[in-house]
């Protein structure tokens, strides 16, 4: 299976600041069509996941701009321009381009 | 706008069996894969089971093949998890999602597996 490594796990933030959040993955991620089938999820307290990026880069409908994702092959970066109270929670990346689908961690984001 | 709404948990011993259901609506469910995922207390995400549209291709992660069954009623929009064999590990919060890459999921439902 492929391994999906975040880091940091643990990301204390000051409100107004940016927060990034990298994901590693143990093989590349390019499906053989080209895309490239990496996707962020977003799980406030208590509730449940949310994708907020699809496809390293596309935001979800909704998802404020100042959510960013980039990256290629086995290296990726979530982004957060200015951290809002409303961001506290747990980012997990997941891969969709290898069967079994695969999590990382999560990189729990709180409010300094 | 999506809705996905989850039941059927609840607190069974090991050994017994629990049939989870996940009713779909704001979205054309017979277009979409359909996927099963937990979550165990405190812990991450880890996909159970996927379905495609028409319920002819199926997936299951290695820790739930063999006891899990994943079903679709198309014209219910409704998904289905048939879980036997009961373990104390299968304890989660267990989550469907629709699409591709999970773009809507539901509120979850909680299995607790526990003598």
């Amino acid at each position: 299976d492929v391994v999906m490594t975040q880091s940091p796990l643990s990301l204390p933030v000051t409100l107004g600041q940016p927060a990034s959040i990298s994901c590693r993955s143990s093989q590349s991620l390019v499906y053989s069509d080209g895309n490239t089938f990496l996707n962020w999820f977003q799980q406030r307290p208590g509730q449940s996941p949310r994708r907020l990026i699809y496809k390293v880069s596309n935001r979800d409908s909704g998802v404020p701009d100042r959510f960013s994702g980039s990256g290629s092959g086995t290296d990726f970066t979530l982004n957060i321009s200015r951290v809002e109270a409303d961001d506290v929670g747990v980012y997990f990346c997941m891969q969709g381009t290898h069967w079994p689908w695969t999590f990382g961690q999560g990189t729990k984001v709180e409010i300094k | 706008e999506v809705q996905l709404v989850e039941s059927g948990g609840g607190l069974v011993q090991p050994g017994e069996s629990l049939r989870l259901s996940c009713a779909a609506s704001g979205l054309n469910f017979s277009s979409y894969w359909m996927h099963w995922v937990r979550q165990a207390p405190g812990k991450g995400l880890v996909w159970v089971s996927r379905i495609n549209s028409d319920g002819t291709y199926i997936n299951y992660a290695d820790s739930v093949k063999g006891r899990f069954t994943i079903s679709r009623d198309n014209a219910k929009s409704t998904l289905y998890l048939q879980m036997n064999s009961l373990r104390a590990e299968d304890t989660a919060v267990y989550y469907c999602c629709s699409g591709g890459s999970c773009f809507a999921w539901g509120q979850g439902t909680l299995v607790t597996v526990s003598s």
